[in-house]
């Protein structure tokens, strides 16, 4: 039982470029959530998907793309990086309904230079 | 709108000494509450949780926090704390008003002497 995997787990990008973050979870969870964090600012809800079939907009969605692939999983894509989105990302998910315990992915550190 | 304070960004003691964190949060309705513990190059991994049941939660390593709805807190204690307990500590609330998205706190860095 793998829990939430993130693949890479380490990307340096220059400007301009794409790039697709992979998120999967083996738990049968119905939501899934990616998260940016960044020093001193916790972490803030980039975008999520409350269950397959379906994602919506957080607090910091703009210059991000997601696709629900499957149940399993759930992927985060910057389509033209920026020195903005250097960050650590995180890929979270929860059972849904009145079981929200948040499960944890290991995170993708990104660099954009 | 929810939203959480965590007061004080690093807070230090010595090994066995109390450990005290605060989080306030703010929430329209009644709150679900959440601290989060980071280790160093890791995710985050649930410390405890209070979803209106006992407003005493008690939580892994040690930990408990207590839910006081007249000063909107959820802050978070250890009686004696351990050099494993250094880590980054996030407190998180949500509701179903929100779709129980999680609004986490700026979060606080334990360190812990020797």
């Amino acid at each position: 039982n793998a829990g939430v995997t993130q693949t890479p787990k380490f990307q340096v990008l220059k400007t301009g470029q794409s790039m697709t973050l992979q998120c999967a979870q083996d738990m049968n969870h119905n939501s899934m959530y990616w998260y940016r964090q960044d020093p001193g600012m916790g972490l803030r809800l980039i975008y999520y998907s409350a269950s397959e079939g379906t994602t919506d907009k957080g607090e910091v969605p703009n210059g991000y793309n997601v696709s629900r692939l499957n149940k399993r999983e759930f992927s985060l894509r910057l389509e033209s990086a920026a020195p903005s989105q250097t960050s650590v990302y995180f890929c979270a998910s929860t059972k849904g309904g009145l079981n929200y315990e948040q499960y944890f992915g290991p995170g993708t550190r990104l660099t954009v230079t | 709108a929810q939203s959480v304070t965590q007061l004080g960004s690093h807070v230090s003691v010595s090994e066995g000494a109390l450990v005290l964190l605060r989080c306030n949060y703010s929430s329209s309705v009644p709150p679900y509450l959440f601290w989060y513990v980071q280790y160093p190059n890791q995710g985050l991994q649930l410390l405890l949780k209070y979803t209106s049941a006992a407003t005493l939660v008690k939580g892994i390593n040690g930990f408990e926090a207590e839910f006081k709805k007249s000063e909107t807190s959820f802050h978070l204690t250890k009686p004696s704390a351990h050099m494993s307990d250094a880590a980054e500590y996030f407190c998180a609330v949500t509701n179903p008003d929100s779709s129980y998205k999680l609004i986490f706190g700026s979060g606080t860095r334990l360190l812990v002497r020797p």
